[in-house]
C-alpha cells in the first residue's frame, strides 16, 4: 500500500527564518509527486509537480526537490503570508488517485 | 476567476436526510474528482470520473453516489448521511489522469 508521511506536523518560524518541510513516500512506481498549499477553510492550491529524482522546481520563496524516497519543500526567508498547511501527494500506477500526506502546518510570525 | 466552483460552501442537513453537493468547472478538464477531508486529516478520494467513466474507490461507502451529467458539472449525493459523514468535501479536476489536480474551495457539511 502506498504511504506518504510528512514531517514535522507543525512548524513555527519567525519571518526570515528559512527551513524545510519533508515528505517521505513508499510507493510502487511513482508517476508524480505534488505539493499543495491549503489555507484554512479553502481547497488545496497546486504548487509543484516533480516527476523524477533530482528534479527541482522553484516559485518565489519556495523550492521543491525530489529524491527516490523523499521530497523537500524549502522555504527561504518566509513571510507571514506563507502561513498555511502544505500537503504532499503522490500519484502511482495507472490510476488517477492521489495519495496525500496529512500535511505540515506552517506558521510564520513577525 | 474561480475555475472549480463548489456550491454551497456550507451545508447543514439532518441525520438520514439526503443531501446533494455540486461542483462545476470552467477548465474543460476530462477528469473530475470528489474527496472527503476531515479535520486535520489528508483528503481521501471517494471517486472520480474520466469523461463519463465512473471510478469508485473500494472503500467508499455505498451511501455515497455521484453523477456527471456533462463535462462541466459533477454532483455528490449522500443518500442517508450519518454523523461520521460530517466533513469538508472537495471537488477537483485535471486535464488528464496524473496531471495536476485543481481544487475548489470545498463544501463543509454538518449533520444535525
Amino acid at each position: 500500500e502506498d504511504q506518504v508521511t510528512q514531517s514535522p506536523e507543525a512548524l513555527r518560524l519567525q519571518e526570515g527564518e528559512s527551513s524545510s518541510l519533508n515528505c517521505s513516500y513508499t510507493v510502487s512506481g511513482l508517476r508524480g509527486l505534488f505539493w499543495y498549499r491549503q489555507d484554512p477553510g479553502k481547497g488545496p492550491e497546486f504548487l509543484f509537480t516533480l516527476y523524477s529524482a533530482g528534479e527541482e522546481k522553484e516559485k518565489e520563496r519556495l523550492k521543491a526537490t525530489l529524491t527516490k524516497k523523499e521530497s523537500f519543500l524549502h522555504i527561504t526567508a518566509p513571510k507571514p503570508e506563507d502561513s498555511a498547511t502544505y500537503l504532499c501527494a503522490v500519484n502511482t500506477g495507472t490510476a488517477s488517485k492521489l495519495t496525500f500526506g496529512t500535511g505540515t502546518r506552517l506558521q510564520v510570525t513577525l | 476567476d474561480a475555475m472549480v466552483i463548489q456550491n454551497p460552501r456550507y451545508q447543514v442537513t439532518q441525520f438520514g436526510k439526503p443531501v446533494t453537493l455540486s461542483c462545476s468547472q470552467t477548465l474543460n478538464h476530462n477528469v473530475m474528482y470528489w474527496y472527503q477531508q476531515k479535520s486535520s486529516q489528508a483528503p481521501k478520494l471517494l471517486f472520480h470520473y474520466y469523461d463519463k467513466d465512473f471510478n469508485n474507490e473500494a472503500d467508499t461507502p455505498d451511501n455515497f453516489q455521484s453523477r456527471r451529467p456533462n463535462t462541466s458539472f459533477c454532483f455528490l449525493d449522500i443518500r442517508s448521511p450519518g454523523l461520521g459523514d460530517a466533513a469538508m468535501y472537495l471537488c477537483a479536476t485535471s486535464r488528464e489522469p496524473q496531471q495536476p489536480q485543481h481544487f475548489g474551495d470545498g463544501t463543509r457539511l454538518s449533520i444535525l
